[in-house]
């Protein structure tokens, strides 16, 4: 398995307050990304990253911001969190040779 | 914009038999596909990756094909364990570099009946 892993994994937080989800990773990829998963919806990407403090949108990037100071390390902010936010998020990460993405174990997030 | 289906939605055979899996993308222009499971409340795991140049890929009992010019994947899997039973996924990528993004598909749900 890829090393990739997730924390916390379990969070239950209040509508307004920030919340930061990290993800570490033991591969040295270049690539990471952040999705979410929604009955309903499948997985959506939120935000990437293809280097450090490079980073961009994905398609439902509004209510999120993210940072990568170290090749391993990618940080999810839900800068006021709303019940809309509550979900699973995954990270993942791959390399530039041929792309395979690999996943973390998720964070299930619940907003109240 | 790309679109990618998977038929059926649900599927349940008995343990033994051969099963297929059917991914459908709209756009012929990938420059892979990579199939996953996802077993209930956990990450995904990456099963098989086919570049756009190939036509299939085998990992054990997994063979997955691909044909662009019909926008079409398939994942055969032989011989079905109960252990088989998950989510399985297909997702396309436009192209390589930054913009490596996938576009995943909603799913098939396999049960394997002991």
């Amino acid at each position: 398995d890829a090393g990739i892993t997730q924390s916390p994994r379990h969070k239950v937080t209040e509508t307004g307050t920030p919340v930061t989800l990290r993800c570490h990773q033991t591969e040295n990829h270049r690539y990471m990304y952040w999705y979410r998963q929604d009955p309903g919806h499948g997985l959506r990407l939120i935000h990437y990253s293809y280097g450090v403090k490079d980073t961009d949108k994905g398609e439902v990037s509004d209510g999120y911001s993210v940072s990568r100071s170290k090749t391993e390390d990618f940080l999810l902010t839900l800068e006021s969190a709303t019940s809309s936010q509550t979900s699973v998020y995954f990270c993942a990460i791959s390399d530039r040779v041929v792309y395979e993405q690999y996943f973390g174990p998720g964070t299930r997030l619940t907003v109240t | 914009k790309q679109e990618v289906t998977q038929i059926p939605a649900a599927l349940s055979v008995p343990e033994g038999e051969n099963l297929v899996l059917n991914c459908s993308f709209t756009d012929s222009a990938i420059y892979n596909l990579q199939w996953f499971r996802q077993d209930p409340g956990k990450g995904l795991t990456s099963l098989l990756l086919i570049q756009s140049s190939q036509r299939e890929q085998t990992s054990g009992r997994l063979n997955a094909s691909l044909d662009k010019s019909s926008g079409r994947s398939t994942l055969y899997i032989a011989a079905s364990q109960p252990g088989d039973s998950a989510t399985y996924l297909c997702a396309v990528r436009r192209d390589g570099g930054a913009t490596n993004k996938l576009i995943f598909g909603t799913g098939t749900l396999l049960a394997v009946q002991p």
